[in-house]
């Protein structure tokens, strides 16, 4: 079956760089991408959406690309905070296939003061 | 009620036992979803309605059961909970069908142990 994964499961950094977390995807008809971020027993939240016909969506400090060509999507998160650590989802779908969303196993970002 | 509420938080159940987890969304969504999420295995959809009298399968349907009367309710029940269904459960919402390529709204989630 298709498939959404993340390249690392954790991803560590200090209050003030910048993250990326990183999600390939396998499906070359998804068209439609979320992030989500998840702090620790409270549901998914969404950050970023992004379509397949646009390469990069900004919002308030996030970021995300989109590369289609080597199906591989990324979240940027400007100026991290220690409120960014929780788990980031990429999830997607290919709406022509009539698919639900497909969601990757997610990484894990811890932010240090 | 604002977006999605989950009931009850947490549940412990004893296996064989019949369980309903409540989900009721009050933003007129005409897709619902139940997910379940496992350490190291992300969210696994169970069952999606894409709207008030239909449903469908997801990915790990088996041993659930949901039915959809209304637009704002989206109960799931496990007839007879196993052990494997120990997990946390996440309610969803949609503005769109499941296929649509939209944004899914979640609610708090349910924690269940089944013995």
């Amino acid at each position: 079956g298709e498939s959404v994964g993340l390249h690392l499961p954790t991803l560590s950094v200090q209050e003030g760089d910048n993250s990326i977390i990183n999600c390939a995807y396998s499906n070359s008809a998804s068209d439609y991408f979320i992030w989500y971020k998840q702090e620790s027993g409270k549901g998914p939240q969404f950050i970023i959406d992004i379509r397949s016909n646009m390469d990069k969506r900004q919002g308030q400090r996030v970021t995300v690309l989109l590369n289609k060509t080597v199906k591989h999507l990324s979240l940027q998160i400007a100026a991290t905070q220690p409120g960014d650590s929780a788990v980031y989802f990429c999830a997607e779908t290919a709406s022509s296939e009539g698919t639900a969303l497909i969601f990757g196993k997610g990484t894990t970002l811890s932010v240090s003061s | 009620i604002a977006g999605i509420t989950q009931a009850p938080t947490s549940q412990i159940l004893a296996a064989g036992r019949r369980m309903t987890l409540r989900c009721t969304q009050d933003m007129r969504h005409n897709a619902m979803y139940w997910y379940r999420q496992d350490l190291g295995l992300g969210l696994r959809l169970i069952h999606y309605s894409n709207t008030a009298g239909t449903t469908g399968k997801g990915e790990v349907p088996d041993g659930y059961s949901v039915s959809r009367a209304n637009t704002d309710d989206f109960p799931l029940t496990l007839a007879s909970a196993v052990p494997s269904q120990t997990s946390v459960y996440f309610c969803a919402s949609s503005d769109k069908s499941a296929s649509g390529g939209n944004e899914q709204f979640f609610g708090p989630g349910t924690r269940l142990t089944v013995l």
